[in-house]
C-alpha cells in the first residue's frame, strides 16, 4: 500500500464537459505523476510534479492540465473532455532517495467520455 | 529519450512450467529498470527493480530478472508458475538524466496466461 488514493474511482461524462481527477497521498512525497493506460499502449506519462506549484509536461499532455497547491494533492483536469480521453488514469508517487526513481501507483480511475 | 519493447503481447504457459517474459530497452544513457504486475481491475504493483549492483535481481512472488547491458535487455523469469500469476506484466525504464525525476517509460505489456 503506497498510501495513495484516487477519486473518483469511476466516472462517466459527456464530451465537452470539464472533469477533474484527484490524487491524494499521505506520505509527504515530493514527486507525483499522472499516467493514462490504454490497450496496446501500456502506460504513458501525462504530467508530473516535483513540488508544490512545480509541474511539467509528459509524453501525452495535450488536453490536460494539472495543479498542485498542497504536497498531498495532485489534480488532473480535462478542460473539455473528448472521447479519445476515455482511459484508465493512474497516479503515482516516487519513493526513495532522490535519484532512484522507484514509483508506486494508486488504484486508478476509469473515465468514460461519451 | 528511451523506449521499451516487450516482444510478446501474450504468453500462454502451463501451470508449474517455467516462464520468461522478454523486455528490451533503448537508451543513450544509464538507466534504471523495473517490472510491474497488474492483476485484473487493479493498479500496478512493483515486482522488482534494477538500480545498480548485481545484475540478477530477485523480486516478489518468486520472480527474478537479469540486467544485460550489452544486449540492452531485462528479461523476467519464474521457474514454476501458478494460476495466480495470471496477469499483465509491464517493463519500464527511467534514465538517470534529470536526476531520475522524470516519469517512467513503459512497454506495452505482456499478458501472462496460465493454463491448468
Amino acid at each position: 500500500d503506497a498510501g495513495i488514493t484516487q477519486s473518483p474511482r469511476h466516472k462517466v461524462t459527456e464530451t465537452g464537459t470539464p472533469v477533474t481527477l484527484r490524487c491524494h497521498q499521505t506520505e509527504n512525497h515530493r514527486y507525483m505523476y499522472w499516467y493514462r493506460q490504454d490497450p496496446g499502449h501500456g502506460l504513458r506519462l501525462i504530467h508530473y510534479s516535483y513540488g508544490v506549484k512545480d509541474t511539467d509536461k509528459g509524453e501525452v499532455s495535450d488536453g490536460y492540465s494539472v495543479s498542485r497547491s498542497k504536497t498531498e494533492d495532485f489534480l488532473l483536469t480535462l478542460e473539455s473532455a473528448t472521447s479519445s480521453q476515455t482511459s484508465v488514469y493512474f497516479c503515482a508517487i516516487k519513493r526513495g532517495p532522490e535519484i532512484r526513481n522507484t514509483q508506486y501507483f494508486g488504484p486508478g480511475t476509469r473515465l468514460t467520455v461519451l | 529519450a528511451q523506449s521499451v519493447t516487450q516482444l510478446d503481447s501474450q504468453v500462454p504457459v502451463f501451470e508449474e512450467a517455467p516462464v520468461e517474459l522478454r523486455c528490451n530497452y533503448s537508451s543513450s544513457v544509464s538507466v534504471y529498470l523495473f517490472w510491474y504486475v497488474q492483476y485484473p481491475n487493479q493498479g500496478l504493483q512493483l515486482l522488482l527493480k534494477y538500480l545498480s549492483g548485481s545484475t540478477l535481481v530477485k523480486g516478489i512472488n518468486g520472480f527474478e530478472a537479469e540486467f544485460n547491458k550489452s544486449q540492452t535487455s531485462f528479461h523476467l523469469r519464474k521457474p514454476s508458475v501458478h494460476i495466480s500469476d495470471t496477469a499483465e506484466y509491464f517493463c519500464a525504464v527511467s534514465d538517470l538524466e534529470g536526476g531520475g525525476a522524470d516519469g517512467l517509460t513503459f512497454g506495452k505489456g505482456t499478458h501472462l496466461i496460465i493454463q491448468p
